[in-house]
């Protein structure tokens, strides 16, 4: 399977706990989005990496999340001290993004959060 | 905060059936694109139409795009319960470097067989 790869897909979690998220894209997309989503809502855009670098943060990020991308490949998601606001779909899109094209995003599965 | 409202929240039909949703977004666009997502799991990429089309096709689907109404809507003709799932529409908004999608809170599609 060559799609985007999220890791785990369920994770159950007491409040306080940190909790860490991985995403594998697409191999050779540049472009790495993360998202969350509320029961009933829409996706919401976090962050997105270019290659390595971090170059757009929501206001819903916290400074309780971190996301990094080291490599400019995989991507983790974490989450410090969290709370039961933080129970959520968290999902994951990569892009081939080059000048002057459209990059349609391509989604993982997600991984629920459940805060207890 | 979201962009785009879909229209109806929710929506059952007979398998056979056309089902149509509708979006209306807020500021200016660069292209307009349609998702799908079964229960509880990730989204899956439908259409992306552009700010300078007005219509495309893509098997049974039609999406339109009405920039001076700030609108799209989708169509799915001869349903089938395979269609069931939440449709979500994603507008890329006209601001330079953005490039997150903006989702409406979707359309609940239920087909009856």
């Amino acid at each position: 399977d060559t799609g985007v790869s999220q890791d785990p897909r369920h994770k159950i979690t007491k409040r306080g706990q940190n909790v860490t998220f991985r995403c594998d894209p697409i191999s050779e997309h540049n472009r790495l989005y993360w998202y969350r989503q509320t029961l009933g809502q829409g996706p919401e855009f976090l962050t997105y990496f270019q290659n390595e670098a971090q170059l757009e943060k929501s206001r819903l990020l916290s400074d309780r999340f971190s996301a990094e991308r080291p490599k400019g490949s995989f991507s983790t998601l974490e989450i410090q001290r969290t709370e039961q606001g933080d129970s959520a779909m968290y999902l994951c899109a990569s892009s081939l993004w080059r000048a002057s094209f459209v990059d349609t995003q391509y989604f993982g599965p997600g991984t629920r959060l459940t805060v207890l | 905060s979201q962009q785009g409202e879909e229209d109806p929240q929710a929506l059952s039909i007979q398998e056979g059936e056309n089902a149509t949703m509708n979006c209306s977004y807020k500021t200016s666009i660069n292209n307009l694109q349609w998702y799908r997502q079964n229960s509880g799991r990730g989204l899956v990429h439908l259409i992306l139409i552009r700010s300078n089309e007005r219509e495309k096709h893509s098997g049974r689907l039609r999406v339109t795009l009405d920039t001076s109404k700030k609108s799209s809507s989708l169509l799915i003709t001869a349903s089938r319960a395979a269609d069931t799932a939440s449709y979500f529409c994603a507008t890329d908004a006209r601001i330079q470097g953005a490039q997150k999608l903006v989702f409406g809170q979707g359309t609940r599609l239920t087909i009856n067989p």
